[in-house]
């Protein structure tokens, strides 16, 4: 079944934690998305890939790392540097449009 | 400005009537343009692309108007299920990304 696969569904984090979000992919698309979403609000870009070993900076990149070392796999990790993870992190991939994961709801506890 | 816009709502409709919904984009060289549709605390799920001429499935109409820059989505008959949010995205082109609007929120009443 193709698609994109994101883990966990709901993940806590400890105040100071790095935590690293999962996204899979068997679509075979190159580019690759990271969006946050907040309660109320829309999606905005966190990082994206063209290609394998190659990202960029999204809108609010802070605090957030990313790698593409396979075309399938698309890690987002969650520093401490970033002072209020708590969102909705969602996964995407451009196909001609683009491709959502069921997200990631990220609190901080 | 921003690269793509969109009225946040809420657009709160009777059953039965026709809303419309518009989303700018500033680079005039974009090339593909999509509406999404997002239920709450759920991912994005593509409602339509939208092409040059226009396209309509079922209730739903979109249109691209490339002159003044803005797509619209048209719904007809407002059904309770009808209500969500509302996504515009649109790609500049090749190895661009792409950008959503901040969601047009609708919410259709008895």
């Amino acid at each position: 079944d193709g698609g994109i696969t994101q883990s966990p569904k709901y993940l806590f984090r400890k105040e100071g934690q790095n935590v690293t979000l999962s996204c899979e992919q068997n679509l075979n698309h190159d580019a690759m998305y990271w969006y946050r979403q907040d309660p109320g609000q829309g999606l905005r870009l966190i990082y994206y890939s063209q290609i394998v070993n190659d990202f960029q900076k999204g809108d609010i990149a802070e605090g957030y790392s990313v790698s593409r070392e396979k075309k399938e796999s698309f890690p987002l990790t969650v520093t401490s540097a970033q002072k209020n993870p708590t969102a909705f992190y969602l996964c995407a991939t451009d196909g001609g449009r683009a491709f959502f994961g069921q997200g990631t709801r990220l609190t901080v506890v | 400005r921003k690269e793509v816009e969109q009225d946040p709502g809420p657009f709160n409709v009777p059953e039965g009537a026709t809303v419309a919904f518009n989303c700018t984009y500033s680079n005039s060289a974009s090339q593909s343009f999509f509406w999404y549709r997002q239920d709450c605390r759920k991912e994005p799920k593509l409602l339509m692309s939208v092409y040059s001429s226009g396209n309509e499935d079922g209730r739903f109409t979109a249109q691209l108007n490339r002159a003044s820059q803005y797509i619209s989505l048209l719904i007809r008959d407002s059904k309770l299920s009808d209500s969500a949010t509302y996504l515009c995205a649109v790609n500049p082109g090749t190895a661009s990304k792409l950008t959503f609007g901040t969601g047009t929120r609708l919410q259709v009443t008895l």
